[in-house]
């Protein structure tokens, strides 16, 4: 059972480029989140799903693009990466969250990215 | 906007000591709120939720407060040991038309000493 995998753990890119981080997850969760961690603010939420073809920002989306075309996945793109998107970025899912019937997320691993 | 805030970035404490955490929103009147751990390297790991119509919930070692007066949610981790070291974080739900997400707090590293 792979459960929510993210790829590629590491990532060195360099100011302007594009770069996509992937994320899946293998439950057919409905909701998938992602969140970029640094020192001093803790996890910070950029963008996330509901489902195929819904989503929507968090706290954080300037600079990012996310797309939803299948449940399983849920990628992160950076359009031209600035050194302040240098981060831990953390992707996650859970069942479904309607309000008033919580439920928790389950976290990937992490892919650390640093931008030159 | 909503605010969540850990009054502390870091506890130490004895092993068998009671090890307590403090958590406070503003801006906001969550659903639940959640608790999660998390070690070095690693993602965070849930560890328990409580509702807005609960006080406290229990699990082993584990016991969560909620006061939806105070805005506030205490975390005691009792007979605290070495492997209970990680930094945790409280996370409450936010809801929009797109559903609902969560927020978290900074989180605070605990580190317990045998």
């Amino acid at each position: 059972d792979a459960g929510i995998t993210q790829s590629p753990r590491y990532k060195i890119t360099e100011t302007g480029r594009q770069v996509t981080l992937m994320c899946h997850q293998t439950w057919s969760h409905s909701y998938m989140f992602w969140y970029r961690q640094d020192l001093g603010h803790g996890l910070r939420l950029i963008y996330y799903s509901a489902a195929a073809d819904i989503t929507d920002k968090g706290e954080v989306p300037d600079g990012y693009v996310v797309s939803r075309s299948k449940t399983e996945n849920f990628p992160l793109t950076l359009e031209s990466a600035t050194r302040s998107q240098t981060s831990v970025y953390f992707c996650a899912s859970s069942v479904s969250t309607p309000r008033q019937v919580a439920d928790t997320q389950y976290f990937g691993p992490g892919t650390r990215l640093t931008v030159l | 906007s909503q605010k969540i805030e850990q009054n502390s970035e870091a506890l130490n404490i004895q092993e068998g000591k009671t090890a307590t955490l403090t958590c406070n929103y503003t801006n906001y009147s969550p659903a639940y709120l959640q608790w999660y751990r998390q070690d070095p390297g690693r993602g965070p790991v849930f560890l328990l939720l409580i509702r807005e119509n609960e006080k406290e919930k229990r699990k082993e070692r584990l016991k969560v407060t909620f006061d939806t007066t105070l805005k506030q949610s205490l975390f005691h981790i009792t007979a605290s040991q070495p492997a209970d070291s990680a930094t945790y974080l409280c996370a409450l739900d936010i809801f929009n038309q797109a559903g609902t997400a969560l927020i978290f707090g900074k989180g605070t590293t605990l580190s317990v000493s045998s």
